[in-house]
């Protein structure tokens, strides 16, 4: 079955440094799912790409889709102790829509 | 707008016993899905529920069951426990399409802890 995979699973960042976590689907993805959650909380959406090559910013984060929208990247830069948490990205199959969630990674910063 | 509530927020059960949990979604979501995390296997889907209807199951066996009422709010119930079944019960509800064409972003509760002993 269809697998979204996330690396790294562990990403420890000096603040002020940039960093990419990255997603990739062994299917096609209709449209992909970025979420946060920080420790001891629960995931949070942050936004969803849709089309082909999107590419989308919130502030320093920017959500890119692939152009055979089967992997997905998001970076961040300037990273800030505000951005500590697991960042999952998640992805419905095409053919039967079940949401597969990638094991995230997990964002330690150095101060 | 009131979040995602879920009910009880911790629990604790033994071996052999079984488990109901509730989850009432955002006013107006008709989608509400089911999800296990735990740290060795992240968020493994369940179930996911649309208008009563279970549109969409993850690969969990049959003790793991879950129902939706007309108002929308959703349960799901875990027999026999296992020890292996202590983890966050996460729900989520969405403003999903009838068709289940894609899904839209999922809202989540705050989750039930739940440890077997």
């Amino acid at each position: 079955g269809q697998q979204v995979m996330q690396i790294p699973q562990y990403q420890h960042v000096q603040e002020g440094e940039d960093f990419t976590t990255y997603c990739n689907s062994s299917t096609t993805l209709s449209n992909i799912q970025w979420y946060k959650q920080r420790p001891g909380g629960h995931p949070v959406f942050l936004i969803q790409l849709v089309k082909s090559g999107e590419v989308k910013k919130q502030k320093r984060l920017t959500f890119q889709f692939g152009e055979a929208k089967k992997n997905s990247s998001l970076h961040i830069t300037a990273t800030q102790t505000t951005d500590v948490g697991t960042y999952f990205c998640a992805g419905p199959r095409s053919n039967d829509y079940k949401l597969s969630f990638g094991a995230g990674t997990t964002v330690t910063v150095r101060a | 707008k009131a979040g995602v509530t879920q009910t009880p927020r911790y629990l604790i059960k033994t071996r052999g016993q079984q488990v109901t949990l509730s989850c009432s979604p955002i006013s107006g979501h008709r989608s509400v899905s089911w999800y296990q995390q735990t740290p060795g296997q992240g968020l493994q889907f369940l179930f996911e529920y649309f208008s009563e209807t279970q549109r969409n199951k993850g690969n969990f066996p049959g003790r793991f069951s879950g129902r939706q009422f007309s108002n929308s709010r959703s349960e799901m119930n875990v027999s026999t426990l296992e020890l292996g079944d202590s983890a966050l019960y996460l729900c989520a509800s969405s403003l999903a399409l009838a068709g289940g064409v894609t899904y839209n972003e999922q809202f989540f509760g705050p989750g039930t802890r739940l440890t077997v002993l």
